[in-house]
């Protein structure tokens, strides 16, 4: 079983630069959440979607965008990479039902780097 | 303020000693509860959650956590520690109560299980 699958794992930007994170997952999950993980801050969720075609925003969107086409992937994109923006990223989803949707299945993650 | 504390950024044990990991919590309504592990250079991992019901709960790999509802607490708890508990681990809360139902995270204790 793949679960959630991130891509890619490593990526280095220079400031300016644009980059997209790919999150798949293949268990029909109505959820997903991008995070990032820093040091002393624990996880700080950016966006989340609650299902095909929504997205909204969460703690820390500013600089992000996302977009949740199909069901099955959710995008991360970054438009102008800034070194704030270093850091672990980490996809999750979770189903859609009510005692289950706060139960997330994460990827592996994408540890970025802005010089 | 709705939030999770968790007062030890590292607990260490020795291997075959009873370990507990820490956490308090401050929401509205009756809590979900959840603790998540994430091992070195990977994603979190569901380890159990609190709903409703039983105060001990039973998760994977042999943990338990127990729910205190006059200490606002959900502390980790495993009869025998192993290094390969080694890990991060990290305690969220759900409020089950008005509008806003996303996961609050604490920002994760380190466990080191020495042999």
């Amino acid at each position: 079983n793949a679960g959630v699958t991130q891509t890619p794992k490593f990526r280095v930007l220079k400031t300016g630069q644009s980059m997209t994170l790919l999150c798949a997952q293949d268990m029909n999950h109505e959820y997903m959440y991008w995070y990032r993980q820093d040091p002393g801050m624990g996880l700080r969720l950016i966006h989340y979607s609650v299902g095909e075609g929504t997205t909204a925003k969460g703690e820390v969107p500013d600089g992000y965008n996302v977009s949740r086409l199909k069901k099955q992937n959710f995008l991360l994109g970054l438009e102008s990479a800034a070194p704030s923006q270093t850091s672990v990223y980490f996809c999750a989803s979770s189903p859609g039902t009510l005692l289950a949707k706060n139960i997330q299945y994460f990827g592996a993650g994408t540890r970025l780097s802005v010089l | 303020a709705q939030s999770v504390a968790q007062p030890e950024d590292q607990v260490n044990v020795a291997e075959g000693n009873p370990l507990t990991v820490k956490c308090t919590y401050s929401v509205s309504g009756n809590p979900y509860l959840f603790w998540y592990v994430q091992y070195p250079n990977r994603g979190l991992q569901f380890l159990l959650k609190y709903i409703t019901g039983d105060n001990l709960v039973k998760g994977s790999y042999g943990f338990e956590a127990e729910f205190n509802k006059s200490q606002t607490s959900f502390h980790l708890k495993k009869p025998s520690a192993l290094v390969s508990d080694s890990a991060l681990y990290f305690c969220a809360v759900r409020a089950n109560a008005g509008n806003n139902r996303k996961l609050i995270w604490g920002l994760g204790t380190s466990l080191a299980v020495n042999p």
